[in-house]
């Protein structure tokens, strides 16, 4: 099974809100990594969690803030958003570093109004 | 540092005809490679992966993707085109150590029936 869920599927807020999104795997992989992505345009690093501790964070804005509450789960919380933060937001898992294959999940759409 | 070059951003051919999507690395050593497929509004499917145990790597749905080291290429094939192959495509590098991917371009494919 090669299966990453992200929850929700679509997500509209507002700039004041706060809200989470959410990752799982249960593949036993170590690595957990969050990509942003803009229509048309390749994946963007956003952060690399490696055995639960935050390893890459590609100078991402602090109104986004992941958590890795164990090896299974991994959230990206997400608080005082600007319109421009609208994309795909994906998450992928790999069993370890060095080039393992990374696995996405089907991604979480949000809009930000 | 790692590149990736994705030749041709939209490649359109009939059903039924070869599809040839171009990919180039830049590294002194051969990176893991990867092709990756987008359909809209979804994760990243891995199509194959390039680990130098071949230089020709056959994937999912008919695709294949030959090594070349001389050419510094990893260009993706496959023999006839089915209109279920409509999507964006993207290849990827990563390292021998560390969790970054290095994503070219993207190249949107279309198939014309």
């Amino acid at each position: 099974d090669t299966e990453v869920t992200q929850t929700p599927k679509h997500l509209v807020m507002g700039m004041t809100n706060k809200k989470s999104l959410k990752c799982e795997q249960h593949m036993g992989h170590r690595a957990m990594y969050w990509y942003k992505q803009k229509a048309k345009k390749p994946p963007e690093l956003m952060f690399v969690y490696s055995y639960e501790k935050l390893s890459i964070n590609e100078s991402v804005p602090s109104r986004f803030s992941p958590e890795c509450p164990n090896s299974s789960l991994l959230n990206l919380h997400l608080h005082a958003l600007q319109p421009e933060d609208s994309a795909l937001y994906l998450c992928a898992s790999s069993q370890d570093t060095g080039g393992n294959t990374q696995y996405f999940g089907p991604g979480t759409r949000l809009t930000v109004l | 540092a790692q590149s990736v070059t994705q030749l041709g951003s939209h490649v359109s051919v009939s059903e039924g005809a070869l599809v040839l999507l171009r990919c180039n690395y830049s590294s002194s050593v051969p990176p893991y490679l990867f092709w990756y497929v987008q359909y809209p509004n979804q994760g990243l499917q891995l199509l194959l992966k390039y680990t130098s145990a071949a230089t020709l790597v056959k994937g999912i749905n008919g695709f294949e993707a030959e090594f070349k080291k001389s050419e510094t290429s990893f260009h993706l094939t496959k023999p006839s085109a089915h209109m279920s192959d409509a999507a964006e495509y993207f290849c990827a590098a990563a390292k021998w150590t560390g969790n970054q991917f290095y994503f070219g371009t993207g190249t949107s494919l279309t198939v014309i029936p």
